[in-house]
């Protein structure tokens, strides 16, 4: 199995533009995550989804921040525009029903 | 709502020693998993133990151990035998039970450093 795939690994953008983040989840799981990781605010759920429906984004911070799932295998978030203070890893995670969560190897966003 | 506090941001052992990291969590929940994953220098996120909350017995994998105190809310990671390959941030979990899975809360992490 490969693993939660993430897409780009990196990503440099402008202050303005639009970013869009991918993620396939590992096979046959359920549940798909995504989290984001920085220095000041340590790791935080953004929102998550079960069976392609979403059910809790109350991580999300605010209406720049979209979030889908248009199929079992596939997730995008999406912020429009971009901010510096963006800027952050986004990591995507999914689960089968044992509620253990499989990370992928995350997006690192740079906003200037 | 609940909060998971990691005290020792940095902490260093020798190789083949032994160190404990230290966790707490506050929650009113009576089911949950709390968790501890590692983080290498790669960033990715890598799960090294797992604990139910209704099992009295404290989880083990391998060279990892932990001390879990329900009633102190203490959920400690014991590396034995530590190894370089062991330097990572470790981060550790709460997970609250929902009928429909759950989100992971961390706490801030510690960096722990394997010196030869």
């Amino acid at each position: 199995d490969a693993g939660v795939i993430q897409s780009p690994r990196h990503e440099v953008t402008e202050m303005g533009q639009e970013v869009t983040l991918r993620c396939k989840p590992i096979s046959g799981h359920d549940y798909l995550f995504w989290y984001r990781q920085t220095m000041m605010r340590g790791l935080e759920l953004l929102i998550y989804f079960n069976n392609n429906v979403p059910i809790d984004d109350s991580g999300m911070p605010e209406d720049r921040f979209s979030a889908k799932m248009p199929n079992a295998s596939f997730s995008t978030l999406k912020i429009q525009p971009s901010e510096p203070r963006d800027s952050a890893v986004y990591f995507c995670a999914s689960s089968p029903l044992s509620y253990e969560q499989y990370f992928g190897p995350g997006t690192r966003l740079t906003v200037t | 709502a609940q909060t998971v506090t990691q005290s020792q941001p940095e902490m260093s052992v020798q190789e083949a020693e032994t160190v404990t990291l230290s966790c707490t969590y506050d929650t009113s929940e009576n089911n949950y998993y709390l968790f501890w994953y590692k983080q290498p220098p790669s960033r990715q996120m890598i799960l090294v133990i797992r604990q139910e909350a209704y099992k009295q017995q404290n989880a083990t994998e391998n060279r990892f151990s932990v001390n879990f105190q329900k009633a102190a809310k203490s959920f400690s990671l014991k590396i034995s035998d530590s190894q370089l390959g062991d330097t990572a941030m470790y981060f550790c979990a709460f997970m609250r039970i929902y009928n429909q899975g759950g989100k992971l809360i961390f706490g801030q992490g510690t960096e722990l450093s394997v010196k030869p």
